[in-house]
């Protein structure tokens, strides 16, 4: 079976562009998560998406927005990128909401020149 | 200050010796995670714990609820374990908080 997949895997954009990021569950998996992870930190939580419902929302700006679609896929949009965007986005799935095991993907390094 | 404080930063070890990892976070939760991290990015699940004590293989975690304290203990360490070890906690409202990660080299 297919693990956690992410498209593109790297990408490079320049400061005020907008770029979207996406990500497809592992097959039955209902609930997806974003993390952003800057060089040499810890991932922080972006958002958490269940049956097409934002579930949970870390602390980004409005900048940042996503949506999951009827197959569970989802994507990260983030809008007027600062050079700040440049990290690796990570998207996780689960089976459901709540206390269970995620699975990631390879993540998507993007760099905002 | 992060919620999730993980030690030490950096270790360095031989190969065959005993790991340990620790992590400590503030305030109540409904389930911790240890993650793995190869360079690349890659990241894998290796444990959810609430409560208790898992074993898979040579990796162990414990989890002191009261004391608000988890370890991830590698025995006879190997090169192939080298890799950053991040915990990471569940809160009820479906965030989730992680440590800044322990970078783990083991040398043959």
């Amino acid at each position: 079976d297919a693990g956690v997949t992410q498209s593109p895997t790297h990408l490079i954009k320049t400061r005020g562009q907008q770029v979207t990021l996406r990500c497809s569950p592992i097959s039955g998996h209902k609930s997806v998560s974003w993390y952003q992870q800057v060089l040499g930190q810890g991932p922080q939580f972006i958002f958490q998406y269940y049956e097409k419902e934002e579930r949970g929302r870390g602390n980004f700006p409005d900048r940042f927005s996503a949506r999951q679609f009827p197959n569970y896929s989802s994507e990260l949009n983030v809008n007027a990128l600062l050079l700040g965007d440049s990290a690796l986005y990570l998207c996780a799935s689960s089976l459901v909401s709540g206390r269970y095991e995620q699975y990631f993907g390879p993540g998507t390094r993007l760099t905002v020149t | 200050k992060n919620e999730v404080e993980q030690s030490p930063q950096n270790l360095t070890a031989q190969e065959g010796e005993f790991i340990t990892i620790n992590c400590s976070y503030s305030v109540g939760i409904s389930a911790l995670h240890w993650l793995q991290q190869h360079p690349g990015g890659g990241i894998v699940s290796l444990f959810m714990l609430s409560s208790g004590k898992k074993k898979h293989g040579r990796l162990i975690a414990t989890i002191n609820i009261q004391e608000k304290h988890s370890s991830l203990h590698i025995t006879a360490s190997h090169p192939r374990d080298s890799a950053v070890y991040i915990c990471a906690v569940d809160y009820n409202n479906n965030d989730m908080r992680f440590g800044a990660g322990t970078r783990l080299t083991v040398k043959p």
